[in-house]
């Protein structure tokens, strides 16, 4: 079974600044797919990058970027230029490939954002 | 978007409950999740076309419907203290990996 963990409970970053979150996960499979989803207190889910396993080139959104490493099984989200809206929990989540989507996904206990204005 | 009903629901261990979700027109594959406090979802099931394809570590008594009207259940039966969560369903275009989930706000049950 996968499992995915970060390791950051919370963080805090000043407006404008630079941030960046942890995941790390652990699998035997060679595709897959990674994300990182916000929560923000109103509680809906929202979808903020996604990674296939098979891509080497880092996804990129705007301000939201990965560092993805996949002999590491490293996931890191870095987010530039933080706004007060990007107060939220980030939750790292893996699906898997061979699975045909029907495993659903597999997330991390999360990370509180905190935007210091 | 993805609607959920009830926003809140207050049940007593031992009694059962059913929770709803609308799906996004089009939408014909739908998972739900269970999030407890400080917790990440973990994954109970997915309906693809009113077929339940995949399931995670969950008992037989979280069951679940998915209806051609774009409309899906999740029921618990015997209601235990350790099912009070928040539970998410996601409805996405098809089933495979790849198809992004749309999640809806959720429903907290609080079983007492």
């Amino acid at each position: 079974a996968q499992t995915v963990t970060q390791s950051q409970p919370e963080m805090s970053v000043q407006e404008a600044e630079t941030v960046t979150l942890s995941c790390t996960y652990d699998t035997s499979e060679s595709d897959y797919y990674l994300f990182w989803y916000k929560q923000p207190p109103s509680r809906q889910m929202i979808l903020v990058i996604r990674q296939e396993a098979y891509k080497q080139q880092n996804a990129t959104e705007n301000r939201f970027s990965v560092n993805f490493q996949k002999a590491a099984k490293s996931f890191s989200l870095k987010i530039s230029d933080s706004q007060l809206g990007d107060a939220a929990m980030y939750f790292c989540a893996y699906r898997s490939f061979s699975g045909g989507g029907a495993d659903g996904l597999t997330f991390g206990k999360g990370t509180h954002l905190i935007i210091q204005p | 978007g993805v609607t959920q009903s009830p926003t809140h629901l207050i049940k007593t261990r031992g009694q059962q409950v059913t929770l709803r979700c609308s799906s996004q027109s089009g939408h014909n594959t739908v998972s739900w999740y269970q999030q407890a406090l400080g917790q990440g979802p973990q994954f109970i099931f997915q309906y693809y076309r009113e077929e339940e394809n995949g399931r995670g570590n969950f008992p037989p008594r979280f069951s679940g419907l998915q209806f051609p009207n774009d409309s899906s259940e999740l029921n618990v039966n015997a209601l235990e203290l350790d099912d009070s969560a928040l539970y998410l369903c996601a409805s996405s275009v098809g089933g495979a990996p790849d198809y992004e989930q749309y999640f809806g706000p959720g429903t907290r049950l609080t079983v007492t």
